[in-house]
């Protein structure tokens, strides 16, 4: 079935460190894949997608690639930011409006 | 941006009893989504809702669980009865359009709890 893996539950770095977040996906079609971000007390918001092999999906800082032959969409910054901590969900769809999420990475930004 | 409402925030309830969570989705939006999380557990979908119609439900959307939208008012998750394992944090989205480029805006999350 269609589902998604990320590798890090947790991930604790200083400001101006690099961010990697883990991201493969499984799925039956060719699915769209997004990056959504929660802070506390609000639902997920969306932080970009990407629907086509080798696209690049980004916003504030943020950016990922989609990659067909290793089916991953790994998020990345160059200069995490306090502001950044809130959790980051992979997630994927594939037209039906359904979307699947991953477990969800705690990011943690000390100053 | 556009803003999802989730009333209340919390609600506890016995087992057995009926629960309604509100949602009052963004003004313009059209389709309608539920979905649940399990303490520590992935976020899972639930149903989707369009024109006064469930258009999908998953395996999840037990025969205790309705939905409706009454007149343009709230979008409502009803269980009846609840059991234990309907505790979860529930999402609310809408979007305006169908398909993988119609964002869907959630809503922060009612905490249901059955004892």
């Amino acid at each position: 079935g269609d589902s998604v893996t990320q590798t890090e539950g947790q991930v604790a770095l200083s400001e101006e460190d690099f961010l990697t977040i883990h991201c493969n996906y499984s799925a039956s079609g060719y699915p769209t894949l997004f990056w959504y971000v929660q802070y506390p007390g609000e639902g997920p918001q969306l932080l970009f997608r990407a629907s086509r092999d080798k696209e690049k999906g980004s916003s504030r800082g943020f950016e990922a690639t989609y990659d067909k032959g290793t089916t991953s969409f790994h998020l990345r910054k160059a200069s995490v930011q306090e502001s950044d901590s809130a959790v980051y969900y992979c997630a994927l769809s594939v037209g039906n409006n359904r979307i699947f999420f991953g477990d969800g990475t705690q990011l943690v930004v000390k100053p | 941006g556009p803003k999802v409402l989730q009333i209340p925030s919390h609600q506890i309830i016995d087992m057995g009893q009926m629960v309604t969570l509100n949602c009052d989705p963004v003004s313009n939006h059209l389709y309608f989504y539920w979905y649940k999380q399990i303490l520590g557990q992935q976020m899972e979908f639930l149903v989707n809702f369009y024109n006064g119609k469930v258009m999908e439900k998953s395996k999840l959307f037990k025969d205790q669980f309705s939905v409706e939208r009454p007149d343009g008012s709230y979008f409502t998750l009803k269980i009846q009865p609840t059991a234990l394992e309907d505790s979860a944090v529930y999402f609310c989205a809408s979007s305006w359009d169908w398909g993988d480029y119609a964002e869907q805006f959630f809503g922060p999350g009612t905490r249901l709890t059955v004892l």
